[in-house]
């Protein structure tokens, strides 16, 4: 069975700083890995997808997440954070032919600091 | 704005009350989901509907039935419920393949749920 694991429920950067959300996973199959967000009062938005094409995926709003298979791992970055860049963050995994079936992170919550 | 809406955005029910959240997605997509979102829990898949057929029900109480008249609208029809229920339902469509997994979802803003 497939699991993802977001470390840090809660993370804080000072604007202008690195954005690093951390996300592991575990599938026994190559994975398909998501990044959403979720700003107050909204449902989730697709930030960028891994499908296995280039293990550096860039998204929208500067994001950015590398694949890497020998860690398990899918962490999410942005050079330089904004203030608009405050809400929750999301991994979520689906294996090749899993009907649909994506299963979430706990959710990271980042603060942006002026 | 993603193109899926959701009606209504807050709903207050007692534990007696029958009630219907409603979903419509005007992206001409094959697939549409609900989900429950709690606090401090992840996210968790409730029902999946491809070409208005249900293809999942990943253990759902039954005083939820879900319902998908066509390729365009969802209904999660609630009665008697706990108010270990109260949280944000989201409904998501999605378009491609049955089995492929890598299509991206888009998600509704959700409907806030209060059992009390």
């Amino acid at each position: 069975a497939q699991s993802v694991t977001q470390l840090g429920s809660h993370v804080s950067v000072s604007e202008g700083a690195l954005v690093l959300l951390r996300c592991n996973y575990s599938s026994s199959v190559p994975p398909y890995l998501f990044w959403y967000v979720q700003y107050p009062n909204q449902g989730l938005q697709l930030l960028l997808k891994y499908t296995s094409a280039a293990t550096l995926v860039k998204g929208i709003n500067g994001f950015e997440a590398e694949f890497k298979k020998s860690e398990t791992s899918f962490h999410l970055t942005k050079p330089s954070a904004h203030m608009s860049d405050a809400a929750e963050y999301f991994c979520a995994v689906s294996d090749r032919g899993s009907a649909r079936q994506l299963t979430f992170g706990s959710g990271t919550q980042l603060t942006v600091l002026p | 704005e993603t193109g899926v809406t959701q009606t209504p955005r807050h709903l207050v029910m007692g534990m007696t009350n029958k009630k219907s959240l409603k979903c419509e997605q005007h992206l001409g997509h094959n697939a549409m989901y609900w989900y429950k979102q709690s606090a401090k829990k992840p996210l968790e898949l409730m029902f999946v509907y491809s070409l208005e057929e249900r293809v999942e029900n990943n253990s759902v109480p039954s005083r939820f039935s879900p319902e998908c008249p066509n390729s365009s609208h969802l209904f999660l029809h609630l009665h008697t419920l706990q108010p270990e229920d109260s949280a944000l339902y989201l409904c998501a469509s999605s378009q491609g393949d049955l089995l492929a997994g890598e299509e991206t979802q888009y998600f509704g803003p959700g409907t806030r749920l209060l059992v009390l």
